[in-house]
């Protein structure tokens, strides 16, 4: 079974602009959350997504968002993009609520660099 | 709210010597513990997981970690490493979503 999938791996952006990450579980998998990961701030929760439906929010500023497709695939976006939003952006897929498995599996991640 | 701790930033072993990492969490509420492992400019992959039942958990790399509900800690422990095993890990805590917490990770150099 593949695994979790992102694209870009890569990315340049300048300040100001805005940035899609995309993010492509693994099959069968219904929930998607996404992490941001800083040296200085360590691995922070941005939000989840299940069933097309945002299920909980980290405490990010609402230049962050997300959505979710109903093939369980998500994008997260970035507007006004500052320095400090140069991060390794973690996807993470996992069954959903109610089916017992808590457990997340990690995308690669999508390296976001602003200059 | 919930918080995880892992003291050591860093953590150097010889090859085939034994190691512990340390985490400790705080919850007010029942917690479904998790250890990842994150190899340079790659994602974070699952290594073991607490969910209920027998308090060890092993993985089939030879990690195990114990779940000790009154320490509130989930340490990890590996008999013997090996060079393959220099990595940096994290510990991640929740109650019941998929919203984690994750300690501030533990950088792992194993000497040859």
């Amino acid at each position: 079974k593949a695994g979790v999938t992102q694209t870009p791996r890569y990315l340049i952006k300048t300040r100001g602009q805005q940035v899609t990450l995309s993010c492509s579980p693994i099959s069968g998998h219904r929930s998607v959350s996404w992490y941001q990961q800083t040296p200085g701030q360590g691995l922070q929760f941005l939000f989840e997504y299940f069933s097309e439906t945002q299920r909980n929010k980290g405490n990010f500023p609402g230049r962050f968002s997300g959505r979710q497709f109903s093939n369980s695939r998500s994008e997260m976006n970035v507007s006004t993009l500052e320095l400090g939003d140069s991060a390794l952006y973690l996807c993470a897929s996992s069954l959903g609520p109610g089916t017992g498995h808590y457990e997340q599996y990690f995308g690669p991640g999508t390296r976001l660099t602003v200059t | 709210a919930q918080s995880v701790t892992q003291l050591d930033s860093q953590v150097p072993v010889f090859e085939e010597a034994p190691v512990e990492l340390r985490c400790n969490y705080s919850s007010s509420v029942s917690v479904y513990l998790f250890w990842y492992v994150q190899y340079p400019n790659q994602g974070l992959q699952l290594l073991l997981k607490y969910l209920s039942g027998s308090t060890l958990v092993e993985s089939i790399n030879g990690f195990e970690a114990e779940f000790n509900k009154s320490q509130t800690s989930f340490h990890l422990r590996k008999p013997s490493v090996h060079i393959s095993d220099t990595a940096e890990y994290f510990c991640a805590v929740t109650s019941g979503t998929y919203k984690y917490i994750f300690g501030t990770g533990t950088r792992l150099k194993v000497l040859a």
